[in-house]
């Protein structure tokens, strides 16, 4: 089983729709969690962490569910601009940041 | 402040010959890392240091790859012989524990190493 799972997609979705990714993680231990986003053939940027008790970030939320070992990213409202892949990423423990596949999102007009 | 400088951006070697990539983190910062990223297998964790010193190499491939950190401005990434099986994008990250959730990691542009 990998360390971080997640759904490759793609997601295609109109403009102004809501999507949501999850990502599963299997060490129970880990200590901190986080979404990058990655644009075609860039390095990925941080997005923003994932607090315990949940967090927004203008159209975008994330959920952390520690007894399931799951993480989610809610898009409100999704634009163009938010076409990208997402990558769910673990710190099992100190600083091994672990990425997942990623999942790929296409918005369209 | 510049972030984190690699290089090069794009290299093409036959299959034998030894590559270096290189990597300048963010003036400060304690952590560096290196990542590998292909389609098949995603970024992969290589190797990490603090404070200079290796930390984690659970994640290089093979003995083919070797990485230093002779100070804190400059990290290589060596692999020797290279084969086809190692063309990947190539990124290096470094982060600070100061500033961790809100900025985990900086990544570099990565090297695309293509190996014929």
């Amino acid at each position: 089983r990998k360390e971080v799972e997640q759904d490759p997609g793609p997601f295609n979705v109109p403009e102004g729709a809501t999507v949501a990714f999850n990502c599963t993680y299997s060490n129970s231990a880990s200590q901190s969690f986080f979404w990058y986003r990655q644009d075609c053939r860039k390095e990925p940027k941080l997005l923003m962490s994932v607090y315990s008790s949940g967090n927004e970030d203008g159209r975008f939320t994330a959920q952390l569910n520690r007894a399931s070992q799951y993480i989610s990213l809610l898009i409100r409202d999704s634009k163009l601009s938010d076409s990208a892949t997402y990558l769910c990423v673990v710190n099992p423990g100190g600083f091994k940041t672990i990425f997942g596949a990623g999942t790929r999102l296409f918005v369209k007009a | 402040d510049a972030g984190v400088i690699q290089s090069p951006r794009h290299e093409v070697t036959e299959m034998g010959q030894e590559v270096t990539l290189r990597c300048k983190p963010i003036s400060g910062h304690d952590y560096l890392f290196w990542y590998r990223q292909t389609m098949m297998r995603g970024l992969e964790l290589l190797i990490y240091f603090n404070n200079n010193v290796p930390i984690d190499d659970s994640g290089m491939p093979e003995d083919r790859f070797s990485a230093k950190m002779p100070n804190a401005s400059f990290s290589t990434l060596k692999i020797q012989p290279s084969e086809p099986r190692d063309s990947a994008v190539y990124f290096c990250a470094s982060s600070t524990n100061r500033d961790y959730y809100n900025s985990p990691l900086h990544f570099g542009n990565g090297t695309r190493l293509t190996v014929t």
